[in-house]
């Protein structure tokens, strides 16, 4: 199947610094790649949609300031939490849809496991 | 958009036995896909049901797809200390290309 790559698996950083997770499509091309933040024993909250070469489109009550998408090429879309806050502390998971296939399903990254001091 | 509930938030099974969990739809879905989240890992797609009470099967795995397409079920039978997890549910409203996920179901399971 398609492959999701993301890195870094691990981050731990200062609060007041930020932090960049890439998310990377292998082996096809993405124009929208999801970007998801999961709290623990918790489901998949969606944060942001991101499209190639345009602005991502945020979810109600995600700040866009803090948590800066970009998506400049076809396989890759980089997640920015500027002034990270221990709140900010999360597990982001982003994911893609192979456009190649049919019935769409999404394939996840590993995963980024960001710890704010 | 559609919000999609799922139960039970936990299920922890003796080996060999059933178990079901279930996702409910405040609106019709166009389709409704599961996901299985291994213990640190990242979700991987299982099947994707599009039509009215479809039902499918993954060898001791069984989806349903309720008739009005606001519902649908995963239903492990003989459960193994392989099927540990966590599993979600997603719907796809009918004017959505998002997917909405339930808050999933975490199986353990006791030898």
């Amino acid at each position: 199947g398609a492959v999701v790559s993301q890195h870094p698996s691990w981050v731990i950083c200062k609060s007041g610094t930020s932090v960049k997770i890439e998310c990377r499509s292998l082996d096809f091309q993405a124009t929208t790649m999801f970007w998801y933040r999961q709290f623990p024993k918790q489901s998949l909250m969606l944060m942001a949609t991101s499209n190639e070469g345009s602005k991502a489109t945020y979810e109600q009550g995600v700040e866009k300031d803090k948590f800066l998408i970009n998506h400049a090429s076809l396989t890759l879309s980089t997640l920015t939490v500027t002034s990270a806050h221990p709140e900010d502390s999360s597990f982001y998971i982003c994911s893609a849809r192979d456009p190649g296939l049919a019935i769409g399903e999404l394939f996840f990254g590993e995963g980024s496991r960001l710890t704010v001091l | 958009g559609q919000q999609v509930m799922q139960i039970p938030q936990y299920q922890h099974v003796q080996e060999g036995e059933d178990f079901t969990t279930y996702c409910n739809s405040s609106t019709t879905l166009s389709n409704i896909q599961w996901y299985k989240q291994r213990p640190g890992g990242h979700p991987v797609f299982l099947i994707q049901l599009v039509k009215s009470g479809e039902v499918k099967k993954q060898k001791r795995l069984t989806f349903q797809f309720g008739e009005a397409k606001k519902n649908s079920s995963l239903h492990i039978t003989a459960t193994q200390t392989t099927d540990v997890g966590t599993y979600f549910c997603a719907g796809r409203g009918s004017n959505d290309y998002k997917l909405s996920f339930g808050a999933g179901t975490t199986v353990t399971v006791r030898a």
